[in-house]
């Protein structure tokens, strides 16, 4: 079967860093997404992974190992407005988008 | 319109009454996809469209139908709604569905409630 795991919730002090980890068991692999989504809206897209490695966008960047079916988000310094859950989802070989239960990260002052 | 709106916003819907749930675009995206949203679940596919005149079913299809009569419009219709199906329903599109980079845009979500 098909299965994406990632915490369920999380907890973070404003400006420090933290590291949501997800991995995955899919009939095949087309790339590993992340969303954020605030409570009461829809989900927005974050970051794209397909090769393995690190890849930076601002404060959050996004990391990948294809044979151990593992990702993360690392937020760097981290906002208030940062407190949301975060969904990862990998494309499967028909490209649909399998998605995990999303982590609820909260960030204290 | 810009991006993607659903249509209503939220709805108390009878059990055994007939509902549609409304999803356009106007980004003139090939791909359009139904999602149900349930508290400590991920975001599960209902039905896609691939393509103007072309749908699929996805992980959780009964008790659900779709059409996509164009490439703006994919209506979500529940032929007599059960108290299962309360949930939070988003509509979303994608340039492609055939390719590896499929980055989906949601619309704003139809809160349903199913008595």
């Amino acid at each position: 079967g098909q299965n994406i795991d990632q915490p369920t919730e999380m907890t973070a002090t404003e400006g420090a860093i933290v590291q949501i980890n997800c991995t995955y068991q899919t009939s095949g692999f087309n790339g590993l997404f992340w969303y954020q989504q605030h409570a009461g809206e829809a989900p927005t897209f974050l970051s794209y992974n397909v090769l393995d490695g690190l890849e930076e966008k601002g404060r959050f960047s996004s990391f990948l190992s294809r044979s151990k079916g593992y990702s993360y988000l690392l937020l760097k310094e981290l906002q208030m407005k940062d407190s949301a859950s975060y969904l990862c989802a990998v494309a499967d070989s028909n490209y649909q988008l399998i998605w995990g239960a999303g982590t609820k990260l909260i960030i204290k002052p | 319109i810009a991006g993607i709106t659903q249509a209503p916003t939220s709805q108390i819907l009878a059990a055994g009454r007939r509902m549609t749930l409304r999803c356009t675009q106007d980004m003139r995206h090939n791909a359009m996809y139904w999602y149900r949203q349930d508290l400590g679940l991920g975001l599960r596919l209902i039905h896609y469209s691939n393509t103007a005149g072309t749908t699929g079913k996805g992980e959780v299809p009964d008790g659900y139908s779709v059409s996509r009569a164009n490439t703006d419009d994919f209506p979500l219709t529940l032929a007599s709604a059960v108290p299962s199906q309360t949930s939070v329903y988003f509509c979303a599109s994608s340039d492609s569905a055939v390719s590896s980079y499929n980055e989906q845009f949601f619309g704003p979500g139809t809160r349903l409630t199913v008595l």
